[in-house]
């Protein structure tokens, strides 16, 4: 099945605490991209990657980092999470980063709350 | 940077009712898009618009292309339960530009 696996779904961490939400799809996507969804903001993105090895900016980068090693996997790591990082995250994935007639997809999400 | 605006930010409808809902820009888009995402899941692809005026259904659902190509509208009829959840839509200025995400309209079906 066509799918965009991330983990873990849930997360409760401590402040400073580095972690990472991975992210794989088994579609051979070439544009990979994270967001962060908050009330009355929809999803904004944090990064994206064209290709392998091939990463930039999205709207709201800061405490973010990504790396693209790999074509499946693209890796969110928060260095020294902060509470104003609690949200929820999806990993989305397409074949360009224009949109197909197949549209974007997403993983089911995962929850992060820093305390 | 472009922004897009959907109205309204929330809906309580009753179950059989039909639902209307817009999004608008400041610029000009040549793709509009519209998702759903479940409760506890990521948004899913409902439509595709790539032309003004566009008209283009999927089941009950409905959505056009605004003739300025600055809007976009959904239209659900004949509400069920399952329609619960948060719509969003999404712009594109042009087909290699990253995609845009509205806030989203929240609907509440009332059985």
């Amino acid at each position: 099945e066509a799918q965009v696996t991330q983990n873990p779904r849930y997360l409760i961490t401590v402040t400073g605490k580095k972690l990472t939400v991975t992210c794989s799809q088994n579609m051979n996507h070439e544009y990979m991209s994270w967001y962060r969804q908050d009330p009355g903001l929809g999803l904004r993105q944090i990064y994206y990657s064209m290709n392998v090895e091939v990463t930039d900016k999205g709207d709201v980068p800061e405490g973010y980092k990504v790396s693209r090693k790999e074509k499946r996997n693209f890796p969110l790591i928060l260095e020294s999470p902060s509470p104003n990082q609690t949200s929820l995250y999806f990993c989305a994935s397409s074949l360009d980063r224009g949109h197909s007639p197949y549209g974007y997809t997403f993983g089911s999400g995962t929850r992060l709350t820093v305390v | 940077g472009q922004q897009l605006n959907q109205s309204p930010q929330s809906m309580f409808i009753q179950e059989g009712e039909d639902v209307s809902m817009n999004c608008t820009s400041s610029s000009i888009f040549n793709t509009w898009l519209w998702y759903k995402q479940d409760p506890g899941e990521g948004p899913v692809l409902l439509i595709a618009l790539y032309k003004a005026g566009e008209l283009t259904s999927n089941g009950r659902l409905t959505a056009q292309f605004g003739i300025t190509r600055k809007d976009s509208f959904l239209n659900i009829s004949a509400s069920i339960p399952s329609d619960v959840g948060i719509y969003f839509c999404a712009g594109q200025e042009t087909s290699y530009d990253k995609v845009i995400f509205g806030p989203g309209t929240s609907l509440s079906v009332i059985p």
